[in-house]
């Protein structure tokens, strides 16, 4: 079975450029997530969808950051515009339905974005 | 606020020994704690986890050891070869699909 799949794997642009990053979940994976992971530290949630919708997004900069997550599968996030503190790595992960258990997360690979 | 804090920032084991990093969490209503290893250029994966019901678990030479009335708990890995050079996460969340609560990380390096 296919995991997470995440593109680009690796993005440089120049500030106040817009970017955008595509996530696959693992089929059937009803809970989407995107992390943001900046270097030497752990990840932290951006935003969570269940389904199409999106149940978590507190810690989105909504100024310049978005998300979506069309007909509950794929998922783009984008910013616009990109600034040199949003290098980082931007790592997606995905688990089964939500239920009344503990849900393993599971990651991709991640895109890591430089912006000069 | 940092939910999760944990030490060491980095590690260096020799081979054959114990490797043992160790996490503090302050919100109670966390009730399942993960511990994911990170290679480089990899997401996260998911090493082993534990529920507060229970103070110890083990798989392998992975073990994760929790005390629930200081709200701690410790990765224990023995037996470390180089292979388990890596970073490793200590992770705290509830019960559903609830995000994940990262510690900063400890990079292990196993060295011969």
């Amino acid at each position: 079975e296919a995991g997470v799949v995440q593109s680009p794997r690796y993005k440089i642009i120049e500030k106040k450029q817009p970017v955008a990053f595509w996530c696959n979940p693992i089929s059937g994976h009803n809970t989407l997530y995107w992390y943001l992971q900046n270097l030497g530290q752990g990840p932290e949630l951006l935003i969570r969808y269940e389904n199409e919708e999106a149940v978590d997004d507190s810690q989105l900069p909504k100024d310049r950051f978005s998300a979506e997550r069309l007909k509950g599968v794929d998922s783009t996030l984008k910013i616009q515009p990109a600034e040199l503190g949003d290098s980082a790595v931007y790592l997606c992960a995905s688990s089964p339905r939500q239920g009344g258990s503990y849900n393993e997360q599971f990651f991709g690979p991640g895109t890591r974005l430089t912006v000069l | 606020q940092q939910q999760v804090k944990q030490s060491p920032q980095s590690l260096i084991v020799q081979k054959g020994g114990i490797s043992i990093i160790n996490c503090a969490y302050e919100n109670t209503a966390f009730d399942y704690f993960p511990w994911y290893q990170q290679f480089p250029g990899k997401g996260p994966a998911l090493l082993i986890a534990i529920r507060p019901d229970v103070s110890e678990k083990k798989e392998g030479r992975f073990t994760i050891s929790f005390n629930k009335s200081a709200k701690q708990f410790s990765l224990h890995i023995m037996d470390s070869q180089p292979g388990d050079s890596a970073t490793y996460f200590c992770a705290a969340t509830r019960k559903g699909n609830t995000p994940l609560v990262f510690g900063k990380g400890t990079r292990l390096s196993v060295i011969a």
